[in-house]
């Protein structure tokens, strides 16, 4: 089945920098890769997806790259906010099969002030 | 419209005991998975529901774990003879179809003590 790895597993920037969080994974079919943001006590929250069709997808100061080749998937936020701290999640499937996500185990980012 | 809601918010329960977790998808929505969150980790893959089609079962931890999902809406996650370790937030997801994006729930917070 489908393992995802994700790097770091804690983040800290100060504000205005660039944060990047990067995921492999390991099911060469899986072709949706979506990234979660979770606030403290919160529910997952949608932030971005790519599809495996393209290599690049951005929305405002959130980007998201994807190797199929490499099979590795990266989340770059920049000029980075305190409100954007939060514990990231990528996860992966196989979006015409209709399996579950697989997700990684999360990186906490840090942006101080 | 509505978000998918989760009852109850927080449950604390007895070893031994049975527990019942609800899960209300959003209207329309075929596709319904669910989730375990165990404290600082990621998201664990438990069920999943696609319209009609027989559940998706293969994350399911024992045979203590059980769900059903009520005319393709209403889902219950049942858990028996509960353990300290099926102490975590228990999230629903649900999806409009198959490999689109799925939207969670607030969760429920199961603490067996």
């Amino acid at each position: 089945g489908e393992n995802v790895e994700q790097h770091p597993s804690t983040l800290s920037v100060q504000e205005g920098d660039s944060a990047v969080i990067k995921c492999t994974y390991s099911d060469s079919a899986s072709n949706y890769f979506p990234w979660y943001k979770q606030e403290l006590g919160k529910r997952p929250q949608l932030i971005i997806d790519i599809r495996s069709n393209v290599g690049e997808k951005k929305d405002q100061r959130i980007a998201v790259t994807l190797n199929k080749t490499a099979k590795h998937f990266s989340l770059h936020i920049t000029e980075t906010q305190p409100e954007d701290s939060a514990v990231y999640f990528c996860a992966a499937s196989r979006a015409q099969a209709g399996t579950a996500l697989i997700f990684g185990k999360g990186t906490t980012l840090s942006v101080s002030s | 419209g509505a978000g998918v809601s989760q009852s109850p918010s927080n449950k604390v329960t007895e070893k031994g005991k049975d527990v019942e977790l609800r899960c209300d998808p959003i209207s329309g929505h075929t596709a319904l998975y669910w989730y375990r969150q165990s404290l600082g980790q990621g998201l664990e893959f438990l069920i999943y529901f696609q319209g009609n089609s027989a559940p998706d079962k293969s994350g399911l931890p024992s045979d203590r774990f059980s769900a059903e999902r009520t005319g393709g809406s209403v889902s219950t996650l049942t858990i028996q003879r509960t353990q300290q370790e099926d102490s975590a937030v228990y999230l629903c997801a649900s999806s409009l179809a198959a490999g689109e994006t799925q939207y969670f729930g607030p969760g429920t917070r199961l603490l067996v003590l």
